[in-house]
């Protein structure tokens, strides 16, 4: 099946910077990729839509200046999370749609990245 | 609204045993539906999905059905093995307004499997 790898898979960073994560679909082209959120003891919970190309779309209560998301080619979005705080840390994990499958198998997911701000 | 609500664990079983995970869905017209499984420290794998009613999907020894009628997708297994021990989770897409699927997905909040040898 598809590939779609995330990096980095553990990040520890101090409060008040900013973290960048990788996503890429490695054998086929993502017009569209996601991102989601996992709460400890939760559901993934989607926080914005990437578009190649265009601006992101945000789910309602997810701060769009706070986790930026680029997603600048058909293989590579990235998700910022900027000026981060303890509540930032959380589990985010990214998927790619691949359009040639059409409405098919679901969206495949990268592993995943598990964010500590101290 | 779109929503995916499946049974609340820990679920602990002894090996060999029958599994059922609960799952049900709320949502318009008939989206897909999938299972996921999330084994202990990694990522998201999808298991299984069915996208019209009556629907089997099946890997790996598990199988759902899509019940349109009881608006259902309960996971089963006959025998479980210590290695199934991991989250689950069931989901849907959403349909878009011209019918077909949004691309994003729907989760419950997954259900924890332990099995013991």
């Amino acid at each position: 099946g598809a590939v779609v790898s995330q990096h980095p898979s553990r990040v520890i960073c101090k409060s008040g910077t900013s973290v960048k994560i990788e996503c890429r679909s490695l054998d086929f082209q993502a017009t569209t990729m996601f991102w989601y959120r996992q709460f400890p003891k939760q559901s993934l919970m989607l926080m914005a839509t990437s578009n190649e190309g265009s601006k992101a779309t945000y789910e309602q209560g997810v701060e769009k200046d706070k986790f930026l998301i680029n997603h600048a080619s058909l293989t590579l979005s990235t998700l910022t999370v900027t000026s981060a705080h303890p509540e930032d840390s959380s589990f985010y994990i990214c998927s790619a749609r691949d359009v040639t499958q059409g409405d098919g198998p679901g969206a495949f997911f990268g592993q995943g990245t598990r964010l500590t701000v101290v | 609204g779109n929503s995916v609500t499946q049974m609340e664990g820990p679920v602990t079983l002894s090996e060999e045993a029958f599994l059922t995970i609960n799952c049900t869905y709320t949502a318009t017209g008939y989206p897909s539906l999938f299972w996921y499984v999330q084994y202990p420290g990694e990522g998201l794998q999808l298991l299984l999905k069915a996208t019209k009613a009556d629907d089997k999907g099946s890997n790996k020894g598990f199988e759902a059905t899509y019940r349109k009628e009881t608006t259902s997708f309960h996971l089963e297994k006959g025998s479980v093995q210590v290695s199934d021990s991991a989250v689950y989770f069931c989901a849907l897409t959403p349909l878009a307004d011209y019918g077909g699927s949004q691309g994003n997905l729907i989760f419950g909040k997954g259900t924890k499997l332990s099995v013991k040898p």
